[in-house]
């Protein structure tokens, strides 16, 4: 099993450009989310997935989009980056829900310039 | 806002050294709290949930307890190695929201 794999594992943004940072994770788990981490700070939940149709936001969710088509993928897009969403982006998945262990993927640092 | 506070930020002791570190979160509204380990260049890994008042939980040389009612945890490594250099993270999930809470983390450095 791979995990939870994230791509890319680093990336830089012009402000305004768009992307869409991927997680993927074979394990067959429901819930997905992303979370950012920045300096002196905890992880901070984005966005979360807890099945396949169906997304909510967590603490922190301007700026960012989410879709779950698939129960292996969550992608987490940015319409139009600005320099505060300069992060490092982490996803991570459970079997059902926070309640149980969250398995994270590597990250990608994110720099917008 | 709800609010988990860890202590202390940071802490370097001598291989061999015992040591703890605590984690702090609302005593209300409590349905579990999570002790992670993050080592540099890779991503956190579950060390411990935790779930029930009294709660003491241990893996090796790591162990953890978990006071509900006054809202805090304890992390413990004995006799700590160079290996056990990390940041841990704790995070509180709150009946209320269903969401994690993480802590800043305590970032520990084992010298040989």
């Amino acid at each position: 099993n791979a995990g939870v794999t994230q791509t890319p594992k680093f990336q830089v943004l012009k402000t305004g450009q768009s992307m869409t940072l991927q997680c993927a994770q074979d394990m067959n788990h429901e819930y997905m989310s992303w979370y950012r981490q920045d300096p002196g700070m905890g992880l901070r939940l984005i966005h979360y997935s807890v099945g396949a149709g169906i997304t909510d936001q967590g603490e922190v969710p301007n700026g960012y989009n989410v879709s779950r088509s698939t129960t292996e993928d969550f992608p987490l897009r940015l319409l139009s980056a600005a320099p505060s969403q300069t992060s490092v982006y982490f996803c991570a998945s459970s079997r059902q829900g926070f309640y149980y262990e969250q398995y994270f993927g590597p990250g990608t640092r994110l720099t917008v310039t | 806002i709800l609010n988990v506070e860890q202590s202390p930020q940071s802490l370097h002791v001598q291989e061999g050294d015992s040591t703890n570190f605590t984690c702090s979160f609302p005593s209300s509204n409590f349905y579990a709290l999570h002790w992670y380990r993050w080592e540099t260049a890779k991503s956190p890994e579950a060390l411990f949930v935790m779930t029930l008042n009294g709660d003491e939980k241990k893996k090796g040389r790591i162990s953890a307890t978990l006071n509900t009612k006054e809202g805090y945890s304890y992390l413990y490594i004995k006799g700590s190695q160079p290996e056990d250099s990390a940041t841990y993270l704790c995070a509180f999930l709150p009946s209320n929201t269903g969401k994690l809470i993480f802590g800043q983390g305590t970032t520990l450095q084992v010298k040989p």
